[in-house]
């Protein structure tokens, strides 16, 4: 596609219900990195998928937290028994390369958990 | 924390202006990068910065690195309303991925 597609762009669930958040990349873009920004702060990183290698989760907050990338293309991020700390703006970029170019971002799907 | 620091928070200026914002990290790095963010969703590249280059222009916009003191900044000349964003520096963590400042809020006043 022309952009980065995330979806939904809203979410709202109740405590301790599970969440699934999806990113579509640019075709052909190899990288595709999550980072969740709460509000009025800056972004942290979750997960970066490049190619076929090992993701690197680091980022990933806790174990309720997970994601994947089918056939190097779209990716889900999925957040297990939400709380109310994981409101917050996820975002999606993708790159062709892993730095050169900078990120292309996505418009963010807001999660609020009441 | 390897976020980086921007300052200020936040900058308020009449249209016209200039407005600086100052990016400070703490580690080595190659390059760097500036991101403009409108009503808190998406980011978008504004430009980059090599570790070998002290000054870069892109329109309106003029980035500068200094790696010895470990700081960058970004001047948006002739401000205009539309301005109106928060804005990013971004500088890499290892080989692959980035880590964002703070953010700087500027607000240009019509």
């Amino acid at each position: 596609g022309a952009g980065v597609s995330q979806s939904p762009s809203n979410k709202v669930t109740e405590k301790g219900k599970d969440v699934e958040l999806r990113c579509d990349p640019i075709s052909g873009h190899t990288a595709l990195y999550w980072y969740r920004q709460s509000l009025g702060q800056g972004l942290e990183f979750l997960i970066y998928f490049q190619g076929n290698s090992a993701p690197d989760k680091s980022g990933l907050p806790s174990d309720r937290f997970s994601a994947e990338r089918t056939g190097g293309s779209v990716s889900t991020l999925t957040i297990q028994r939400t709380q109310q700390e994981d409101s917050a703006v996820y975002l999606c970029a993708s790159s062709l390369d892993t730095w050169i170019d900078g990120y292309t971002f996505g418009s963010g799907t807001r999660l609020t958990v009441v | 924390s390897q976020q980086g620091e921007e300052d200020p928070q936040a900058l308020s200026i009449q249209e016209g202006e200039n407005a600086t914002m100052n990016c400070s990290y703490k580690t080595s790095i190659n390059n760097l990068q500036w991101y403009r963010q409108n009503s808190g969703r998406g980011l978008v590249h504004l430009i980059l910065i090599r570790s070998n280059e002290r000054e870069k222009h892109s329109g309106r916009l003029r980035v500068t690195l200094d790696t010895s003191k470990k700081s960058s900044s970004l001047l948006i000349t002739a401000s205009r309303a539309a301005d109106t964003a928060s804005y990013f520096c971004a500088f890499p963590s290892g080989t692959y991925k980035y880590i964002f400042g703070t953010g700087t809020r500027l607000k240009v006043l019509a």
